[in-house]
């Protein structure tokens, strides 16, 4: 069974860049699914920020895409988010989730716990 | 563009049924969504992805009480029995080529 851990600073500065890690366990990276991130601000709803495949290829959400960098270690069988110059407005939980795996069907079958990051001085 | 639309809330007495829907925008009726539910303090679990034509399949664990079903542009997540811990915030999602869009989820109250 799959099983995804973000790991990362809990308080980031305005205009720093925000760096979070997904550690993957139970199922091989390079097995073939997109692996995504997502987050979710205080009392709002879900928002996806990204996904990349093993061989690195990506897709960002468009309204984030200018500040959005994904990148994944084979090796240690984890993927990471950096998103640069941070406000308050991304403050939000931030989650790692499974991506789809066949060339039709992109959903999210298995998250990570969460984990929330503020953006504060 | 593609978007989903859900009702913000929902209610239904403890051991009734409560439908749940998901509206697919125009030119965009035969896609698939998959529906997550996320309870008080808890990160999402996927539930099920529902097919335009009605077909479900569900992930691991998830009780028979719950069911997806298809009509036109619309999918949608029936649960029976409600239990208490069925009150949760329920999205839906689904996907284009390189894009994965939420629907602004429902907040289902079991009374």
């Amino acid at each position: 069974q799959v099983q995804l851990q973000e790991s990362g600073p809990g308080l980031v500065k305005p205009s720093e860049t925000l760096s979070l890690t997904c550690a993957v366990s139970g199922y091989s990276m390079s097995g073939g699914y997109y692996w995504g991130w997502i987050r979710q601000p205080p009392g709002k709803g879900l928002e996806w920020i990204g996904s990349i495949y093993y061989t690195e290829s990506t897709y960002y959400n468009t309204s984030l895409k200018s500040r959005v960098t994904m990148s994944v270690d084979t090796s240690k069988n984890q993927f990471s988010l950096k998103l640069s110059s941070v406000t308050a407005a991304d403050t939000a939980v931030y989650y790692c989730a499974r991506d789809g795996k066949s060339s039709s069907s992109f959903y999210f079958d298995s998250w990570g716990q969460g984990t929330p990051v503020t953006v504060s001085p | 563009q593609l978007v989903l639309t859900q009702s913000p809330s929902a209610s239904a007495s403890l051991g009734a049924s409560v439908k749940l829907t998901c509206t697919l925008s125009s030119g965009h009726s035969t896609y698939a969504i998959a529906w997550h539910q996320q309870q008080p303090k808890k990160g999402p679990r996927y539930l099920m992805k529902v097919n335009s034509d009605g077909s479900h399949s569900k992930g691991d664990g998830i009780p028979d009480r719950f069911s997806g079903s298809s009509s036109g542009a619309e999918r949608y997540l029936t649960i029976s029995s409600l239990q208490s811990e069925d009150e949760a915030d329920y999205y839906c999602q689904t996907w284009d080529t390189g894009l994965r869009v939420f629907g602004g989820g429902t907040k289902l109250t079991v009374l």
